[in-house]
């Protein structure tokens, strides 16, 4: 299988701030490469696929990066609405996996 | 717009067998873009892939490791809807479950609304 390892788990930032995760898989996958957005109590959302392409209705704030089997997950100017967890997700080989997500909250 | 709707219980006994279904508008089971997906999230197992169903030219369905033999992954055409069946269910298998659209194939979207499913004599 392959791994998805996310970091960091947790941090804590202030409005309008640059926030980065990363994702690094435990072997090459190409670009094949999701970010996910839960919040509490909801299913996730589709963020950006293809690691980089931002799904249609998802602020610009938001974008994605990959370079070999290391991938960044940004928001620009963190908002009180972005308070979630977040997930990359693999889709290069099955299973399909993802990594153990990245829970953001408001400093 | 896609829309994913989930139905089954919630408490299940020790070594019976769970039953989901889920029911699809907006797009076709037998579409040759999607692929029909079952999906998991507990606090020990975070977000776990359990399966899929798919249809091109035939119907295709992949498993994973942790529940091949125990999972069945079904579309019905008539109702335009999928169904997950995990037999032989330990409290392992407590967890939120999701059945989810790949589309393509490869990114996933929608998601059904989840249902919690406690597995507790």
């Amino acid at each position: 299988d392959i791994q998805m390892t996310q970091s960091p788990s947790s941090l804590s930032a202030s409005v309008g701030d640059r926030i980065t995760i990363t994702c690094q898989a435990s072997q090459d996958i190409r670009n094949d490469l999701n970010w996910y957005q839960q919040k509490p109590g909801k299913a996730p959302e589709l963020l950006i696929y293809d690691a980089s392409n931002l799904e249609t209705g998802v602020p610009s704030r938001f974008s994605g990066s990959a370079s070999g089997t290391y991938f960044t997950f940004t928001i620009s100017s963190l908002q009180p609405e972005d308070i979630a967890t977040y997930y990359c997700q693999q889709y290069d080989n099955l299973p399909l996996t993802f990594g153990g997500g990245t829970k953001v909250d408001i400093k | 717009q896609v829309q994913l709707q989930q139905s089954g219980p919630g408490l299940v006994k020790p070594s019976q067998t769970l039953s989901l279904i889920c029911a699809i508008s907006g797009d076709s089971v037998s579409s040759n873009s999607a692929t029909w997906n079952w999906i998991r999230q507990s606090p020990s197992r975070g977000l776990e892939w359990l399966g899929r169903t798919y249809y091109r030219s035939e119907w295709f369905n992949d498993f994973a490791v942790s529940v091949k033999g125990r999972l069945t992954i079904n579309p019905d055409t008539s109702k335009n809807q999928f169904s997950l069946q995990l037999k032989s269910v330990n409290p392992e298998d407590t967890a939120v479950y999701y059945c989810v659209r790949g589309q393509w194939g490869n990114w996933f979207v929608p998601w059904g609304q989840g249902t919690l499913v406690t597995v507790s004599s």
